[in-house]
């Protein structure tokens, strides 16, 4: 079956770089049509997509954050990084990935890892 | 960037009663619209794909329709189960995925 975990800090002091890991199994990224993506959800708020890739490692990212985050896989560990620069407390959130189809919605998500950014 | 707006922001219904909620898209989304469910504390839930399509093993009570601007989720009768938030999401344009700002349906 599919699932999705995601792993890193719960805790970055801010001006840092966090950074993130989706570890997946039940499918491979390298299968076309296969995508992931990540979406964040401050505490109370909505959830809120940062980025994309697909099996073909084509990139996408929000337009707000582009210049901060950095998406890549690896598709031999069925991994899929998240780098996100400059880090505020603002950007305390849960942090979730989850798989997408090129043709469907995003179907399977990880439990989230809450990010707290403090000094 | 395509904006989605959901209404209303909070809908208050009981159990059995049909709940419907919107979203309207900034520009055309075509069909490439989705529907989640959230409960707290848990990730969300695909229900709707491609603005009618059921995810595997959504109740029939769920169901989608729309095109264009204008979307609608439709819950035929509330279970217990089915008060949460419920988000939409477009994917017309991949370099852009967005999300609306969600709808809370809770008990009366």
């Amino acid at each position: 079956q599919v699932t999705l975990r995601e792993s890193g800090p719960a805790l970055v002091k801010p001006t840092q770089t966090l950074t993130l890991t989706c570890t997946f199994s039940g499918f491979s990224l390298s299968t076309s049509g296969m995508c992931v993506s990540w979406i964040r959800q401050p505490p109370g708020k909505a959830l809120e997509w940062l980025a994309l890739i697909d099996w073909d490692d084509d990139k996408y990212y929000s337009t707000s954050l582009k210049t901060r985050l950095t998406i890549s896989k690896d598709t031999s560990k069925n991994q899929v990084v998240l780098t996100m620069t400059n880090m505020d407390p603002v950007d305390t959130a849960t942090y979730y990935c989850a798989r997408i189809l090129l043709q469907g919605g995003l179907d399977y998500w990880g439990q989230g890892t809450l990010v707290t950014v403090s000094s | 960037e395509i904006v989605l707006t959901q209404s209303p922001a909070t809908l208050s219904l009981s159990p059995g009663e049909r709940a419907t909620l919107s979203c309207r898209a900034s520009q055309s989304v075509s069909s490439y619209l989705a529907w989640y469910q959230q409960k707290p504390g848990q990730a969300p839930r695909l229900l709707i794909y491609d603005a009618s399509n059921r995810a595997t093993g959504i109740p029939a009570r769920f169901s989608g329709s729309g095109s264009g601007t204008d979307f609608t989720l439709t819950i035929s009768s509330l279970e217990p189960e089915d008060f949460a938030v419920y988000y939409c999401q477009q994917r017309s344009n991949w370099s852009a995925l967005t999300f609306g700002g969600g709808t809370k349906v809770e008990i009366k």
